[in-house]
Parts: C-alpha cells; sequence; structure tokens
C-alpha cells in the first residue's frame, strides 16, 4: 500500500525553528515528485512547493519562496519542509501528497495530480 | 502562476440532485487539471485526473469534463456522503495552483 505519514502535531513560539516530515514507503521513493500543501484554519488548499527525490529538483511557490525550504533524504524516504523562524500566520495544517510526473512538449518531466495525501501535520504557533 | 477560479464557492443542494461546479484557468492548461474531495478533518482525496479519468474506486456518478480554460465536475446524483468541500488544481507547470474551493451543503 502507498503511503505517506507525516510527523505529529507541533506548538511553536513566533521566531522558533521547525522541521516537519513526511515518511514515504510502498513504493519507489525517488521516482515520484512529494508535494507541501498548506491549509490555514477554515481556508482551501494552498500548494508552497515539491521536492523530486531522485535529484533533489526543488520548486517554490512564489508566495513560499524564502520563507520555508523543501529537501529530501532518499535514504530514508523522507520529505522534509522547515521554518526558520515561525510567524503567527504559520498556523496552519500542512499536508505532503505524492506525485507522478508526465513530460512536457521540451521534455521536462513537470509533477501532475496528488495522490496519495499524508493525514497533515498541525503547525501552531502562538506566544 | 496560472490563477485557478471556482465557482459557485458555495452550493446548496438536496440528495437526488445534479451538481455542476466550474473551475476556471487564467490561460489555457490543456487538460492538465484535477479534482479533489476534502472533508472535515481530513487530508483531500483524489476524483479526477487529466480534466476527464476517473480514479480508481471513485463511483461513476462523478465525472469531469474540459479543455483550455474551461472545466466542470459533475456529481450526477448527489448521495449523502458527497456533502464536502472540492477543489481544482493545475499542473501545467511546475507551478501548481488550486482553485478556491467549492464547498457542497445540504439544502
Amino acid at each position: 500500500e502507498v503511503q505517506l505519514v507525516q510527523s505529529g502535531a507541533e506548538v511553536k513560539k513566533p521566531g522558533e525553528s521547525l522541521k516537519i516530515s513526511c515518511k514515504g514507503s510502498g513504493y519507489s521513493f525517488t521516482s515520484y515528485w512529494i508535494g507541501w500543501v498548506r491549509q490555514m484554519p477554515g481556508k482551501g488548499l494552498e500548494w508552497m512547493g515539491i521536492i523530486y527525490p531522485g535529484d533533489s529538483d526543488t520548486r517554490y511557490s512564489p508566495s513560499f519562496q524564502g520563507q520555508v525550504t523543501i529537501s529530501a533524504d532518499k535514504s530514508i524516504s523522507t520529505a522534509y519542509l522547515q521554518w526558520s523562524s515561525l510567524k503567527a500566520s504559520d498556523t496552519a495544517m500542512y499536508y505532503c501528497a505524492r506525485a507522478g510526473y508526465y513530460y512536457d512538449s521540451s521534455g521536462y518531466y513537470l509533477p501532475n495530480w496528488f495522490d496519495p495525501w499524508g493525514q497533515g501535520t498541525l503547525v501552531t504557533v502562538s506566544s | 502562476d496560472i490563477q485557478m477560479t471556482q465557482s459557485p464557492s458555495t452550493l446548496s443542494a438536496s440528495v437526488g440532485d445534479r451538481v455542476t461546479i466550474t473551475c476556471r484557468a487564467s490561460q489555457s492548461i490543456s487538460s492538465w487539471l484535477a479534482w479533489y474531495q476534502q472533508k472535515p478533518g481530513k487530508a483531500p482525496k483524489l476524483l479526477i485526473y487529466k480534466a476527464s479519468s476517473l480514479e480508481s474506486g471513485v463511483p461513476s456518478r462523478f465525472s469531469g469534463s474540459g479543455s483550455g480554460t474551461e472545466f466542470t465536475l459533475t456529481i450526477s446524483s448527489l448521495q449523502p456522503d458527497d456533502f464536502a468541500t472540492y477543489y481544482c488544481q493545475q499542473y501545467n507547470s511546475y507551478f501548481l495552483t488550486f482553485g478556491g474551493g467549492t464547498k457542497v451543503e445540504i439544502k
């Protein structure tokens, strides 16, 4: 069974750092993209960024570029999302999700749809 | 960035109704569109990919259509389990985007 299991809920203070994880199992971790999606309380889904663990190719949404860092350790089939200095506005549920790929007209392998998704990690930032 | 606009944002319907949700892209995305269902407190679930391909295990009352900039998700006969929020997502480039969501409520 293909599965993504995320790390547990976190409660942090503004200014603290944080790294949450997403462990993949049941498939070849290096052959699929892993994306991160934010969902603020009562709001919609926001794509943050994506990484291809096979070669560490990483892309960020302009809205999140410079605000977070996405990485992966293929030796343990785990992707990460990290902050160096949290703000109260980072309070949200964060999901990781696997994406396959397709080749565009230039021969680049682009990520496609997300399936499956992790169970989510709730991050609360409060003083 | 490609912007995805869903309408309506909220929809009230009854069991058995035919429901249609629209998603418009700010530029052509060919058929590179997926639809998801999300229930409260749960992760999103893939319903449709490549605009009209039904994910395995998803009931056939769900269908997707469209290409270019306009897409629709249709539920042919709304069931109690379908009351949820639905999102579209484009994957025309490395920079993915979701629509704002459509909440399907009980009338």
